[in-house]
């Protein structure tokens, strides 16, 4: 069964430049989320779907993010206009449902540079 | 507030011995689940293994097992039998109802394993 897939794996960009993640979560799991991973500030929430509505995006840093999730099987986090402080790993990762018993299951990450 | 700490932020462990990994977490919440992902050089978070709070015996999965100290609010992770590809940070996780079922993250520990 696949996992968690996202594209691209690697994103360069110029400071300005529109940025586009996308995320397909595993089959039949309810809930989706993005997270941001930095050094500095490590593993940080951004937003999360359940049924492809977005219930919380106070994680969502300023209005430059925003994220859809049109159906049950794609999601996508755009970054309009990138900076440099954009530059991260972004993680897409989907879970059954919301309880403290399930699993959340992470994508392989986007590592975005923006120049 | 739901708090997770990793007190090791690099630890080393000889090629065959067994380590283990530090992890306390503090919620008032009665349920809860305590995860923990293992991140390689390659970047993905991949996921170890899991606690519930109400869970009698201690997890185990392979060569993890979670050391889970109710009382003490601690759930350290342990590793037997070290390979070269356990190398990788790993980050003690926690789930819970009064967090909205978000997942909040330690700030992780790097091991290595020498050979």
């Amino acid at each position: 069964d696949a996992g968690v897939i996202q594209s691209p794996r690697h994103e360069v960009t110029e400071m300005g430049q529109e940025v586009t993640l996308r995320c397909k979560p595993i089959s039949g799991h309810d809930y989706l989320f993005w997270y941001r991973q930095t050094m500095m500030r490590g593993l940080e929430l951004l937003i999360y779907f359940n049924n492809n509505v977005p219930i919380d995006d106070s994680g969502m840093p300023e209005d430059r993010f925003s994220a859809k999730m049109p159906n049950a099987s794609f999601s996508t986090l755009k970054i309009q206009p990138s900076e440099p402080r954009d530059s991260a790993v972004y993680f897409c990762a989907s879970s059954l449902r919301l309880t403290f018993t399930d699993t959340q299951y992470f994508g392989p990450g986007t590592r975005l540079t923006v120049l | 507030a739901q708090k997770i700490t990793q007190t090791q932020p690099g630890m080393f462990v000889q090629e065959k011995e067994a380590v283990t990994l530090d992890c306390t977490y503090d919620t008032s919440d009665p349920s809860y689940g305590l995860f923990w992902y293992k991140q390689p050089s390659s970047g993905e978070m991949i996921f170890l293994i899991y606690q519930g709070s109400y869970d009698q015996q201690n997890a185990t999965e392979g060569r993890y097992s979670l050391n889970f100290q109710k009382a003490r609010k601690s759930a350290n992770l342990v590793i037997s039998a070290s390979q070269l590809g356990d190398s990788a940070m790993y980050f003690c996780a926690m789930r819970a109802n009064t967090g909205g079922f978000k997942t909040i993250f330690g700030a992780g520990t790097r091991l290595f394993v020498k050979a």
